[in-house]
């Protein structure tokens, strides 16, 4: 596709279910990474892949919080036994470079939007 | 410390003004590239505008400027002439150079809203 593809766009969850979110990047864009973000407030880090390598998780809030990219392309964040807490968009972002330097611009997607009841 | 400062959670501005979205940064290195996303509410992040930090001009994109004083580690974004569609969040962004280039970090955004 020409865009980052996300999906679900919108998930429901019973607190305790485990849950998948899947971002498909821009064909050929070796940087992809998850962000999380609260109502009202700014995208924060979750995690990066350079190919299928991750290369940061560091921004993951817990250990039930797991991310996979495997071929290099498609990923999945996956939450484990959800709670409250984790209620929030989740933004995946791809992007060309695999280089520092220039620092490149990230393409995003829609989101999934996580309801925790 | 945060990174990205932005302290007009919600603006508004009468159609076919200028506005000016504020954004101040905090960084320790000599690379970093300074950016701008607007949120409409369908969700999808959409790039504006890119400064990096060795640029020497200001950054232009059609009606979107952003006004880079080094020095004062400001970023503010220009809109000319705003139109209704312009109504969205907006994020400012910064990407460093270093060991943490594959980080963005956000600001908490600014609501716009344009009045007709």
């Amino acid at each position: 596709g020409a865009g980052v593809s996300q999906s679900p766009r919108y998930k429901v969850a019973k607190r305790g279910q485990d849950v998948a979110l899947r971002c498909d990047p821009i064909s050929g864009h070796v940087s992809l990474f998850w962000y999380q973000q609260a109502l009202g407030q700014g995208p924060e880090f979750l995690t990066y892949f350079q190919n299928e390598a991750q290369l940061d998780k560091s921004g993951l809030p817990s250990d039930r919080f797991f991310a996979e990219r495997p071929e290099g392309s498609v990923s999945t964040l996956k939450i484990q036994r959800t709670q409250q807490e984790d209620s929030a968009v989740y933004l995946c972002a791809s992007s060309w470079a695999r280089g520092r330097l220039p620092p490149e611009k990230l393409f995003f997607g829609s989101g999934t939007q996580l309801s925790v009841l | 410390a945060q990174k990205i400062t932005q302290t007009q959670p919600g603006m508004f501005v009468q159609e076919k003004e200028a506005v000016t979205l504020d954004c101040t940064y905090d960084t320790s290195d000599q690379s970093y590239g300074l950016f701008w996303y607007k949120q409409p509410s369908s969700g999808e992040m959409i790039f504006l505008i890119y400064q990096g930090s060795y640029d020497e001009q200001n950054a232009t994109e059609g009606r979107y400027s952003l006004n880079f004083q080094k020095a004062r580690k400001s970023a503010n974004l220009v809109i000319s002439a705003s139109q209704l569609g312009d109504s969205a969040m907006y994020f400012c962004a910064m990407r460093e150079g270093g060991n943490n280039f594959n980080k963005f970090y956000f600001g908490s955004g600014t609501k716009l809203n344009v009045k007709p």
